[in-house]
């Protein structure tokens, strides 16, 4: 066990659906990460949050938004579902900058798989 | 903007023979770099990490890894490969407390 929670493990939805993805950090971290895997696009970063604000955007669709709430647990909101968005969500957690030793070691959940059908 | 490139979508080594997963990566500053493994049905571990303390990296399960400035190159090698080792790799860079920027991962096949 990472000490990051992610639910639900799995998810089978259909297309033009919404979907809410959530994930618990490693308890004293601060920075949660979303990233997708897929197939044919790896491991793809969506958002980067830190203790409540968003900090880095990557690949994230308009169609997805994310927030991390005062408890510092994070959801990703998934919409408009397509069958593209099929994958794995992972989230994954980083310590705090007071005991960040200068590289940015994440611990990862165990993914959440989404299927679009 | 930073990046990684793993060589090699898949290897296939012999039990007991030399593992080395390559990774080059591009970074206009010293980078913080990364080699994570990721077995079936779950997320990434960390395997170890380069911070510049050492250009030779030790990790878990007796992995090793070096960094080589002139080459751009953090290869990741094992003396000898057990069939636990059978996983997916993932090389990994960032800079400061960004992002982390993954390869796009090499699937080890160890063959009995």
């Amino acid at each position: 066990d990472s000490g990051v929670t992610q639910t639900p493990k799995h998810l089978i939805t259909a297309t033009g659906q919404r979907v809410t993805l959530r994930c618990s950090p490693r308890s004293g971290d601060l920075s949660v990460y979303w990233y997708q895997q897929s197939l044919d696009q790896g491991l793809q970063f969506l958002i980067q949050y830190y203790n409540g604000e968003e900090r880095a955007k990557g690949n994230i669709l308009e169609r997805f938004s994310a927030q991390q709430f005062p408890d510092l647990h994070s959801e990703l909101n998934l919409s408009s579902l397509e069958l593209g968005d099929s994958a794995l969500y992972f989230c994954a957690s980083s310590v705090a900058p007071s005991v960040w030793d200068g590289a940015n070691v994440l611990t990862f959940g165990a993914g959440s798989r989404l299927t679009v059908l | 903007a930073q990046s990684v490139t793993q060589l090699g979508s898949h290897v296939s080594v012999s039990e007991g023979a030399l593992v080395l997963l390559r990774c080059n990566y591009s970074s206009s500053v010293p980078p913080y770099l990364f080699w994570y493994v990721q077995y079936p049905n779950q997320g990434l571990q960390l395997l170890l990490k380069y911070t510049s303390a050492a250009t030779l990296v030790k990790g878990i399960n007796g992995f090793e890894a070096e960094f080589k400035k002139s080459e751009t190159s953090f290869h990741l090698t094992k003396p000898s490969a057990h069939m636990s080792d059978a996983a997916e790799y993932f090389c990994a860079v960032s800079r400061g407390y960004q992002k982390v920027t993954f390869g796009i991962g090499t699937k080890l096949q160890v063959i009995p």
